[in-house]
């Protein structure tokens, strides 16, 4: 059954440091979406993405964030210059289409900032 | 604005026992999309159900049952006959139609003792 991958499943950085968080969506999925939890939290959205752009982004989503889609199977989230309020767990999801779609999530990417 | 409220954080149960997850809703649309995410101990978001707001019809499957009401904005999902292996927490989560976003709840730890 296909499934979202994500890469690396744990991060440790430093504050200040650029991370790049890496997710394969499902093969024939369009749309793509970055959700972050922080430790006993729920889960919050970031951004989705279709058609090589942004289509929605949360007040969360500022300029340290970017996200983007190298090439045809990779979409990754670029945190510029890390704080420690960023630790959190990062979910990749995709979904076959937009509204009303159920999406699927990738295993997360915990990122530890010290 | 959309708004889930999960009101119940914790719940234990024993393993045979039924119990329901209790989500409420808020939202101005009159369309929208309503779903169960579960995430078990290991950490990824499992998608379980989705319904829409079209479709007041309960829904079965194996344990799992769900009960929509638009009348209370409820969604409520009840496990039969629980076992240790639903222990997990589980998400309700809300989608305006136009938007694709997911508006998760706080989430329900449920612990099934043996």
């Amino acid at each position: 059954e296909p499934e979202v991958t994500q890469t690396p499943s744990h991060q440790v950085t430093q504050m200040g440091q650029e991370v790049i968080l890496r997710c394969v969506p499902i093969s024939n999925h369009l749309y793509f979406y970055w959700y972050r939890q922080i430790l006993g939290q729920k889960v919050e959205f970031l951004v989705s993405f279709y058609n090589n752009e942004i289509s929605e982004k949360s007040e969360i989503f500022d300029d340290q964030f970017s996200v983007e889609r190298p090439d045809g199977s990779n979409f990754t989230l670029k945190i510029r210059s890390t704080k420690l309020e960023d630790s959190a767990m990062y979910f990749c999801a995709s979904s076959p289409s937009r509204e009303g779609y159920e999406q699927y999530f990738g295993p997360g990417t915990r990122l530890t900032v010290t | 604005a959309q708004k889930v409220t999960q009101a119940q954080t914790e719940i234990s149960v024993v393993e045979k026992e039924d119990v329901t997850l209790d989500c409420v809703y808020e939202t101005r649309d009159t369309t929208y999309y309503l779903f169960w995410y579960k995430q078990p101990p290991s950490g990824e978001l499992v998608f379980l159900i989705r319904r829409n707001s079209f479709d007041e019809q309960n829904e079965i499957s194996g344990r799992y049952s769900w009960n929509f009401q638009k009348s209370t904005s409820s969604f409520n999902f009840t496990i039969t006959a629980s076992q240790v292996v639903d222990s997990a927490v589980y998400f309700c989560a809300l989608t305006d139609a136009g938007y694709s976003t997911l508006t998760f709840g706080k989430g329900t730890m449920l612990l099934v003792s043996p």
